[in-house]
């Protein structure tokens, strides 16, 4: 069954900074999503990659895809306040149904 | 994107009451539909998966007679407690997705139901 490993759990980074998430499956997925989560919400769906090489920007965020690692990265540049909030990466099972395992999650506070 | 609507948003109810969750796919239908549960603090557990007129598949550790699914039709899937108890108390968020796996569908989700049992 596939596994999604994600770090780190915790980022408290300043405004202004960059960094990485990095998302690790361990077998085929056909697809890789990233979700942001604010506290009592539910899930927003932020990027879907579906292949090799996949690179997509919103704003302040990017996501990437090596299949061959098995590896998706979300790039934060330029942090600002507003984007503090969980982020989850997910996989998607094998099989017919569909469904996605997700990795446990990167808590994202950003500071002034 | 397709809309999943969840209701209700919260929640509260005495142990050992009943209570029910709907999952609605507005503008697409879902012959497939699931459930997770978030607790506090953690990531979201797959609990079964509905099926569009059979019988929902339970994650291992999911009580199928505690948390009743039914599936009746290709827009709507409910999830109900039986019997809550405090421990039941948590998120629940439903996901539908506008298509098979395969062929470039995704999966949506619900605006999430929390449940507090007291």
């Amino acid at each position: 069954e596939l596994k999604v490993e994600q770090n780190p759990l915790f980022l408290s980074m300043q405004e202004g900074k960059n960094y990485t998430i990095y998302c690790n499956y361990s077998t085929t997925s056909d697809r890789l999503y990233w979700y942001r989560q604010d506290p009592g919400k539910s899930l927003e769906s932020l990027f879907v990659l579906l292949s090799n090489g996949a690179v997509k920007q919103e704003g302040r965020l990017m996501a990437s895809l090596d299949t061959k690692a098995r590896l998706s990265t979300l790039h934060i540049t330029a942090a600002v306040h507003d984007l503090s909030a969980t982020y989850f990466c997910a996989g998607e099972n094998g099989g017919s149904q569909g469904n996605l395992i997700f990795g446990k999650g990167t808590k994202l506070s950003v500071k002034p | 994107g397709a809309v999943v609507s969840q209701h209700p948003s919260w929640v509260i109810c005495k142990s050992g009451t009943s209570v029910k969750i709907e999952c609605r796919s507005l503008d697409f239908q879902a012959t497939t539909m699931f459930w997770y549960r978030q607790f506090p603090k953690q990531s979201l557990m797959l609990m079964a998966t509905s099926n569009e007129g059979s019988k929902a598949t339970y994650e291992q550790g999911v009580e199928k007679d505690k948390f009743l699914i039914n599936h009746a039709s290709l827009t709507l899937s409910t999830l109900t407690v039986t019997s809550a108890h405090p421990e039941d108390s948590s998120f629940y968020i439903c996901s539908a997705r506008d298509g098979p796996p395969t062929g470039g569908t995704e999966a949506f989700f619900g605006q999430g139901t929390r449940l507090t049992v007291v």
